[in-house]
């Protein structure tokens, strides 16, 4: 399997312009998580889906943020405006449907944001 | 409030150094401690979950235990490849997904 894939990588941008971050989650996973990591907060979930419907947003900083996810195998985050404080990196996960075991999340390998 | 607390934040040993990380948490019935290492410029990468007081788990030269209260990541004889951050999270009860981190400990192990 290929596991999360995360598009781009890197994103530099200025402020005011909408950024637009990609994840596609493992095949068969029906849980999508997007998180932002900062070296002051550490990882922060900003919003997680189930079935392709947002189950839980409190995390999501402001209205300047939006997730959606469209099919199980796409979802999209976007900054518009962006600032400059949004800048960090942001990671997708995903996680299998409920079994006996606690279902564990796994990351794709990020996206990193700077706004200048 | 669920929260969780890594010690230390740092930590420097000499290759086959043995040493424990600790991560302590408070949150409504535990149902899961999860325990994932993160490479520089990577997302983190599962190592192990803990469901209940007294369970252990290990890999390699890893060795996960728990607590009511706390959790400990023991390395034996580390190697320079293990120099990482390690990265504990919580699930609380209910059927809620979140998970709730802590900021991690970076881990250098110099040869």
């Amino acid at each position: 399997d290929a596991g999360v894939i995360q598009s781009p990588r890197h994103e530099v941008t200025e402020m005011g312009q909408e950024v637009t971050l990609r994840c596609k989650p493992i095949s068969g996973h029906d849980y999508l998580f997007w998180y932002r990591q900062t070296m002051m907060r550490g990882l922060e979930l900003l919003i997680y889906f189930n079935n392709n419907v947002p189950i839980d947003d409190s995390g999501m900083p402001e209205d300047r943020f939006s997730a959606k996810m469209p099919n199980a195998s796409f979802s999209t985050l976007k900054i518009q405006p962006s600032e400059p404080r949004d800048s960090a990196v942001y990671f997708c996960a995903s996680s299998p449907p409920r079994g006996r075991i606690l279902e564990t999340q796994y990351f794709g390998p990020g996206t990193r944001l700077l706004v200048l | 409030e669920d929260q969780v607390t890594q010690s230390p934040e740092a930590l420097r040993l000499q290759e086959g150094e043995s040493s424990s990380l600790n991560c302590s948490y408070t949150v409504s019935g535990l149902r899961g401690l999860f325990w994932y290492r993160q490479d520089p410029g990577k997302g983190p990468e599962f190592l192990f979950t803990l469901y209940s007081a007294g369970e252990e788990k290990e890999k390699e030269r890893l060795k996960a235990t728990l607590t009511k209260k706390e959790s400990f990541l023991h390395i034996t004889a580390p190697k320079p490849e293990d120099s990482a951050t390690y990265l504990c999270a919580v699930q609380g009860a209910g059927n809620n997904r979140k998970l709730i981190w802590g900021l991690g400990t970076s881990l250098a192990v110099n040869p």
